[in-house]
């Protein structure tokens, strides 16, 4: 089944403790991003792959790091969490950057930093 | 900010039409125009997309106006089970650059 995996679903830890999400396609998509959603500002995109070893700022990127080593796995890298990165985040991968393909996107991670 | 402007909030009734529309004045000659949905507790999921000439698939349908500066998701015949948050958003076909999505319409359906 074609999917986008995320990795924790779940994660509560605390300020300064560093961190990485996992994300997966199996696909072999060439385009990644993640963005985070916050209630009352809908998804803002933190940052973008468009293939290996080439990746590119969104819209808040401050305080994450990405890396695109291999085409499937697109981490999410926070090194030191802050409450401010409390947030729900969502991982989406399409065939290509083109703007005539569709995003798939995975089920989430919710992230609490105390 | 966003290069979409949709409505807060819409209502409709179940077994009726949806027409969620959506403007976008300062869409370029190359932006694609996207459409997702995001159902309570998962993540966006794709609905349709298109360019100029309106749209169908086994989703909906879109309209897209003649100068392109707005158009509208149509749902032919609205379930429960539609009772989501609508993404409006724009790709540029020719060159990459980051995706911006606003904060949608929450579409509620009245049984």
């Amino acid at each position: 089944e074609a999917q986008v995996t995320q990795n924790p679903r779940y994660l509560i830890t605390v300020t300064g403790k560093k961190l990485t999400v996992t994300c997966s396609q199996n696909m072999n998509h060439e385009y990644m991003s993640w963005y985070r959603q916050d209630p009352g500002l809908g998804l803002r995109q933190i940052y973008y792959s468009m293939n290996v070893e080439v990746t590119d700022k969104g819209d808040v990127p401050e305080g994450y790091k990405v890396s695109r080593k291999e085409k499937r796995n697109f981490p999410l890298i926070l090194e030191s969490p802050s409450p401010n990165q409390t947030s729900l985040y969502f991982c989406a991968s399409s065939l290509n950057w083109a703007g005539n393909q569709p995003q798939h996107f995975g089920d989430g991670t919710r992230l609490s930093i105390l | 900010d966003a290069k979409t402007t949709q409505p807060n909030s819409m209502e409709s009734n179940e077994e009726e039409p949806v027409h969620l529309p959506c403007n976008h004045s300062t869409i370029s000659g190359t932006d694609y125009i996207h459409w997702y949905r995001q159902l309570p507790s998962q993540g966006p999921e794709y609905v349709i997309h298109g360019l100029t000439s309106n749209v169908n698939n086994r989703m909906a349908s879109l309209a897209i106006a003649e100068d392109r500066k707005s158009s509208t998701l149509i749902l032919h015949r609205a379930t429960l089970r539609d009772a989501a948050v609508y993404y409006c958003i724009l790709r540029d076909g020719y060159r990459d650059d980051k995706i911006i999505f606003g904060k949608g319409t929450r579409l509620h359906i009245l049984p």
